[in-house]
């Protein structure tokens, strides 16, 4: 069954940077492409943008272009989220999330969720 | 901020029906793109629930189902059970922003 595992909670203070794991099994890795999607504390659900695991080729969301990247290990089957200079702002649930096609639309499998904390 | 607005909340007694829109606009729904939901309970990562505008994925209740029309879309819930209280959301492509977009979600609370 496919899976999607995120690394652990992080505590960081503003100006650093963290890297957020999500290494997938159950399936072709290479096959569909990986998305991350942020949830501020009490907040909605909003699509950060998305990592093409043939290619490596990102694509990010307006609000997520500067110190957002994404990354692949294709080796281990792992997608990366790094956010550097954090900010109290992006304190928030980071997700992975696939498709079960080689579509865009619908995220039929998601991580279990990061969440990063921001404070001094 | 999403170009895809739900009302925030909906309520009802276990056994009725409810139904969340989604509204969006001619660069998303309106331009022919499927709408999906998404089910997140307390706690938990979303799930999907409606694929393709009224499709289930397995394992899904048939309690769920999906509608689409012009530039908007509904979710509705029959039978409405306790496990049912969970935030919602809808999501489709948006072709001006190039890429996916949430809804702004909706509680369901089960009376």
């Amino acid at each position: 069954q496919v899976q999607l595992v995120q690394s652990g909670s992080e505590l960081k203070k503003p100006g650093a940077s963290v890297k957020v794991s999500c290494k997938a099994s159950g399936y072709t890795f290479t096959r569909y492409g990986m998305n991350w999607v942020r949830q501020a504390p009490g907040q909605g659900l909003q699509w950060m943008g998305w990592i093409n695991t043939k290619t490596g080729n990102p694509t990010y969301a307006q609000d997520f272009r500067g110190r957002f990247v994404f990354s692949l290990d294709t080796s281990v089957s792992t997608a990366y989220l790094q956010i550097s200079g954090l900010r109290s702002e992006d304190t928030a649930v980071y997700y992975c999330a696939t498709p079960a096609r080689e579509v865009i639309l619908p995220f039929h499998y998601w991580g279990q969720g990061t969440l990063v904390a921001v404070s001094s | 901020q999403s170009v895809l607005t739900q009302p925030p909340s909906v309520s009802g007694a276990p056994g009725q029906r409810v139904t969340i829109s989604c509204t969006g606009t001619s660069s998303n729904i309106g331009s022919n793109y499927d709408v999906h939901w998404y089910q997140q309970l307390p706690g938990t990562a979303p799930r999907l629930l409606i694929s393709g505008n009224n499709n289930r994925p397995s394992g899904v209740p048939d309690r769920f189902s999906g509608s689409k029309s012009d530039t908007s879309a509904s979710l509705a819930i029959s039978g409405l059970q306790a496990e049912d209280e969970a935030d919602y959301y809808c999501q489709s492509l948006d072709r001006l922003l190039s890429g996916p977009v949430f809804g702004t979600g909706t509680k369901v609370t089960v009376l």
